[in-house]
């Protein structure tokens, strides 16, 4: 069953800690994306990444850092240097590049991961 | 950059009704728009997107329509039904450089009242 998958769903961190959301997909995607939402304020981009071993900064990733070293896989690292970590964080994937009509640029995103800061 | 204004923020309309949201965008090469609905505690998913080669798109009871002169896109619903209460969400990209970078809008919180 192909899908994007995150964990963990709910996650509780003291400050000064850092912490690491998983996201994994199977779709053979090759663009990933994480995003932060926050009410009120829609979905913000963090890191986006287009092909393995490289990735963007997206409107704010001060205090994140990301890893794409495999294809499946797009892992993002909530640093003690963000100011604000406490939100929910969605993961979501796409293909890169419209190629024969094969794809539509749609995000397919995962369930969400809630980081709360205690 | 891109910057996404979207309107309402919250909207509330009988069931039956009809239902309108709006977004502008700022960047003129925009091309790509897609809108997302994202049920209470579910993930965003895609319900319909226009491209910028069109004016409008529909599909079943909802439609969109794009202004690229006014760099304006609404999303319109009809014969609202309950489960349509969700927040949408539009968004905007630029594709030169294919990479479906989106950037979204505040999202719209709709509620269908029965």
């Amino acid at each position: 069953d192909g899908g994007i998958t995150q964990s963990p769903k709910y996650l509780f961190r003291k400050e000064g800690q850092n912490v690491t959301l998983s996201c994994e997909q199977n779709l053979n995607h090759d663009a990933m994306y994480w995003y932060r939402q926050d009410p009120g304020q829609g979905l913000r981009l963090i890191y986006y990444s287009q092909i393995v071993n490289d990735f963007q900064k997206g409107d704010i990733a001060e205090g994140y850092s990301v890893s794409r070293e495999k294809k499946e896989s797009f892992p993002l690292t909530v640093t003690s240097a963000q100011k604000n970590p406490t939100a929910f964080y969605l993961c979501a994937s796409s293909f890169h590049r419209i190629a024969g009509g094969r794809n539509t640029g749609e995000l397919f995103f995962g369930e969400g991961s809630r980081l709360t800061v205690l | 950059g891109e910057n996404v204004e979207q309107h309402p923020s919250t909207l509330s309309v009988q069931e039956g009704d009809s239902a309108v949201i709006k977004c502008t965008y700022s960047d003129s090469a925009s091309n790509y728009f897609p809108w997302y609905k994202q049920e209470l505690g579910k993930r965003p998913q895609l319900i319909i997107d226009i491209r910028s080669n069109v004016g409008e798109k529909k599909d079943q009871r909802i439609a969109v329509t794009l202004n690229k002169t006014a760099k304006h896109f609404s999303l319109h619903i009809t014969e609202t039904q309950p489960e349509d209460s969700a927040v949408y969400f539009c968004a905007a990209s630029n594709r030169v450089d294919s990479s479906y970078k989106l950037i979204f809008g505040s999202g719209t919180r709709l509620l269908v009242r029965p």
